[in-house]
């Protein structure tokens, strides 16, 4: 098993450009998640999903949209990016319910916006 | 709401010595779940320990342990002899009951650093 993978590593991008950051988890997972990870913030929960066509808003989803057309696949979306999502992302997933609440976690992404 | 508190930003040790990371949480789950991770400089999310509210017993894993209180609402974490291996940023976290208790409520994190 892969795991949770996420793609890019790095990207930089300039203010209004849109991009997708990738998510994909081959342990066929209900419960995807993004979060953002900033400097002494902790990580913070954007988005959540738990199963193929159902998603729900965490505590920062604004400036962010995402789907769940499969299983295995949970793309976050930023439509117009802004300086304020100069971040690190992370992906997540579990079963669900899961046991003892474990989940795992994808190695990030880090994004610039300039 | 939950909530979890870490309240040193920023902690240098020598190598050798002991150091305790501090951990307090709010939530009025009956049922939670307790977690820590450390992320090395490399980035990634290295899992740690999970508690359950239920096992308040406390942990020890090589130079690693944790003391969890329920009276006092902390998760501490104890790393002996510390290494500069163990240079890291680590987050306590949390999350609560039921189909939803996959939403990790995170620390701001204390990064360490261990001086040789």
């Amino acid at each position: 098993n892969a795991g949770v993978t996420q793609t890019p590593k790095f990207q930089v991008l300039k203010t209004g450009q849109s991009m997708t950051l990738q998510c994909a988890q081959d342990m066929n997972h209900e419960y995807m998640s993004w979060y953002r990870q900033d400097p002494g913030m902790g990580l913070r929960l954007i988005h959540y999903s738990v199963g193929a066509g159902i998603t729900d808003q965490g505590e920062v989803p604004n400036g962010y949209n995402v789907s769940r057309s499969t299983t295995e696949d949970f793309p976050l979306r930023l439509l117009s990016a802004a300086p304020s999502q100069t971040s690190v992302y992370f992906c997540a997933s579990s079963y669900l319910p899961s046991r003892d609440n474990e989940q795992f976690f994808g190695p990030g992404t880090r994004l610039t916006v300039l | 709401a939950q909530k979890v508190t870490q309240a040193q930003t920023e902690i240098s040790v020598v190598e050798k010595e002991d150091v305790t990371l501090d951990c307090v949480y709010e939530t009025r789950d009956t049922t939670y779940y307790l977690f820590w991770y450390k992320q090395p400089p490399s980035g990634e999310l290295v899992f740690l320990i999970r508690r359950n509210s239920f096992d308040e017993q406390n942990e020890i894993s090589g130079r690693y342990s944790w003391n969890f209180q329920k009276s006092t609402s902390s998760f501490n974490f104890t790393i002996t002899a510390s290494q500069v291996v163990d240079s890291a940023v680590y987050f306590c976290a949390l999350s609560g009951s039921g189909n939803y208790g996959q939403n990790f409520v995170f620390g701001p994190g204390t990064r360490l650093s261990v001086l040789p």
